[in-house]
């Protein structure tokens, strides 16, 4: 699998977009750039994923730079409830629950 | 709806010790994976179970097994615990054996609030 590198952490102000970047060098042409977040005390939960085309839905966006080597994650309009660590992967679909999480980046989201 | 369900929530061993964690996956789902989550540090893949077989498996010692029930339902057990396993243990249920194919959100993982764990 690629390794992925995030910022170890983030502020972002209420009502404003968090942009959470994630770079991805080494993805191979069928892996997938995978979302997670991890709220505190609670079991990480899944946002998005995608291998080239941006995606969206009602949580985020996801934007793939058009050389993959890089991603973005886009919460449109922050909310406090937001605040939690987000993890970046790369993964072959279909190969199962391995998933290397890393260390993400925690995000505080400011009144 | 259910969710992923794990019990217990905290229990305090000592070193040498004995524990099963257990974990109820959501109702249809076939596919249970266990994670570990040391303190500042992003979950760990142990195993994985689909149809009651072993599907995958981390870099973990022997020390620690795992299975399936016919109900899909799993336990996670560690043997001759060290002060290391202190960790927050996370159990995933998904629908199907792979990850992410089909529709966006299928066959993602849906976790549990975990099972914290402290060996003394």
């Amino acid at each position: 699998d690629a390794k992925t590198t995030q910022p170890t952490s983030m502020d972002c102000a209420e009502g404003r977009a968090a942009n959470l970047p994630c770079n991805h060098s080494t993805i191979s042409g069928n892996e997938y750039v995978y979302w997670y977040r991890q709220i505190h005390s609670q079991g990480p939960q899944y946002i998005i994923h995608g291998l080239k085309n941006n995606e969206t839905n009602e949580m985020a966006s996801l934007i793939i730079t058009e050389d993959r080597k890089s991603s973005t994650l886009i919460l449109p309009h922050a909310t406090l409830r937001d605040t939690a660590v987000y993890y970046c992967i790369v993964r072959v679909v279909n190969s199962g629950y391995a998933l290397n999480f890393g260390k993400g980046t925690s995000l505080l989201v400011t009144p | 709806d259910a969710g992923v369900t794990q019990s217990p929530t905290h229990l305090i061993k000592t070193r040498g010790q004995q524990v099963t964690l257990r974990c109820s996956p959501i109702s249809g789902h076939k596919s249970v994976s266990w994670y570990q989550q040391v303190l500042g540090q992003g979950p760990q893949f142990i195993f994985q179970y689909y149809e009651k077989e072993e599907r995958g498996r981390g870099n973990f010692p022997d020390r620690f097994s795992a299975r399936q029930f016919p109900n899909y339902s799993s336990e996670l057990n560690v043997n001759a615990l060290l002060l290391g396993d202190s960790a927050l243990y996370l159990c995933a249920s998904s629908l199907s054996r792979d990850s992410h194919w089909g529709a966006p959100g299928a066959n993602v993982l849906t976790f549990g609030a975990g099972s914290r764990l402290t060996v003394l």
